[in-house]
């Protein structure tokens, strides 16, 4: 039981590429999510996933795009990689959309010059 | 004033002693969270609150709904536990979902 993997776990971009940070997991969670941590920032929601075959922008959506693939994976995409979204970037999943615990993925450390 | 408020940001003790971290907060909530990060950056959940306590192993959580007030303690505590300890609260709307995030405790335990 891997529980959320997260691939790859560190990226250099060059500012402009694109990239899509993969995102699956194996507990059959209908909830997933997209965080991004900064130094003093605390994790910020970028999008969630509350079930299958929806998304939604969370707190700075902006930039990133989603896809919820089907029940285990959820990508995250960045069409036009800028310095500002450096980050080390979190998925998380959780059983039922509300009210339950999440579990984390590793991260992901992305670095665009 | 940040919403999630936590204290103490820094904590040093020696091992065995009883830990206790400290989560305010100022919005309305549907739930809080206790996280646990480590050096290595991976993200573990500890604990969903609502209401009440809730206890495992050496960890306890316990939420004054009316104080917004959380506190995690740690007994026995051990140098594994040295860990950045983030407090989140999750508001639910109708049609949105957020989570305020405290800028987290860091805890060292020393053998």
């Amino acid at each position: 039981n891997a529980g959320v993997t997260q691939t790859p776990k560190f990226q250099v971009l060059k500012t402009g590429q694109s990239m899509t940070l993969q995102c699956a997991q194996d507990m059959n969670h209908n909830s997933m999510y997209w965080y991004r941590q900064d130094p003093g920032m605390g994790l910020r929601l970028i999008y969630y996933s509350a079930s299958e075959g929806t998304t939604d922008k969370g707190e700075v959506p902006n930039g990133y795009n989603v896809s919820r693939l089907n029940k285990r994976e959820f990508s995250l995409r960045l069409e036009s990689a800028a310095p500002s979204q450096t980050s080390v970037y979190f998925c998380a999943s959780s059983e039922v959309f509300r009210n339950t615990e999440a579990f984390f993925g590793q991260g992901t450390r992305l670095t665009v010059v | 004033k940040n919403e999630v408020e936590q204290s103490p940001q820094n904590l040093t003790a020696q091992e065995g002693e009883f830990i206790t971290i400290n989560c305010s907060y100022s919005v309305g909530i549907s739930a809080l969270h206790w996280l646990q990060q480590h050096p290595g950056g991976g993200i573990v959940s500890l604990f969903m609150l609502s209401s009440g306590k809730k206890k495992h192993g050496r960890l306890i959580a316990t939420i004054n709904i009316q104080e917004k007030h959380s506190s995690l303690h740690i007994t026995a505590s051990h140098p594994r536990d040295s860990a950045v300890y983030i407090c989140a609260v999750a508001q639910f709307g109708a049609s949105n979902y957020q989570l305020i995030w405290g800028a987290g405790t860091k805890l060292i335990i020393k053998p």
